[in-house]
């Protein structure tokens, strides 16, 4: 069974230019989460989705970002305009969750490396 | 807001040297526990979990507790091999596993 899938997985750009990454979460998953991983913020969560609704976007960093999740098995991510700042790894996470049950265990993507120049 | 604290790095340790690398994290709920590891150039993946008070996760040589009176779920292992080196995040799951909080993570050099 394929595992998540990220799309690019390197992104070189300029500053002011708009940058889409892509997610093709895993077939049967109802959570898609993004996250941002830098060397001096961590692993920050950006946005998550629960039957394609997004739940809580108090993650993102500002409304040059923006998520959307058409389907079950696509979500984007798209920072207009880009800037330096920007330039991180982007991790897509999907998992199946049931209300009230048990949590479940969030499987990543290989991530997207985002280079703003 | 919900939190959670692991032990800074780097870790450096000589092969088949002994592991533990601390994790606390806040009582909000009753959240389920995670270690998730990361190799270079790769995203992370589970290692381990645990879902109530006193259950013990294990996967690879690896365990951690959960330990709700004092908050911890230390990773432990016995005799760590160089293949061992990567990044490890400690990760509380609050809400209904909606909303995992990820630590600083905590990254571990074994050396042969």
């Amino acid at each position: 069974d394929a595992g998540v899938i990220q799309s690019p997985r390197h992104e070189v750009t300029e500053m002011g230019q708009e940058v889409t990454l892509r997610c093709k979460p895993i077939s049967g998953h109802n959570s898609l989460f993004w996250y941002r991983q830098t060397m001096m913020r961590g692993l920050e969560l950006l946005i998550y989705f629960n039957n394609n609704v997004p739940i809580d976007d108090s993650g993102m960093p500002e409304d040059r970002f923006s998520a959307k999740m058409p389907n079950a098995s696509f979500s984007t991510l798209k920072i207009q305009p880009s800037e330096p700042r920007d330039s991180a790894v982007y991790f897509c996470a999907s998992s199946f969750q049931q209300t009230g049950g048990v949590t479940g265990e969030l499987f990543f993507g290989e991530g997207s490396r985002l280079t703003v120049l | 807001g919900d939190s959670v604290t692991q032990m800074e790095g780097p870790v450096t340790l000589s092969e088949e040297a002994f592991l533990t690398i601390n994790c606390t994290y806040t009582a909000t709920g009753y959240p389920s526990l995670f270690w998730y590891v990361q190799y270079p150039g790769e995203g992370l993946q589970l290692l381990l979990k645990a879902t109530k008070a006193d259950d013990k996760g294990s996967n690879k040589g690896f365990e951690a507790t959960y330990r709700k009176e004092t908050t911890s779920f230390h990773l432990e292992k016995g005799s760590v091999q160089v293949s061992d080196s990567a990044v490890y995040f400690c990760a509380p799951s609050y809400t209904g596993g909606f909303k995992t909080i990820f630590g600083a993570g905590t990254r571990l050099f074994v050396k042969a």
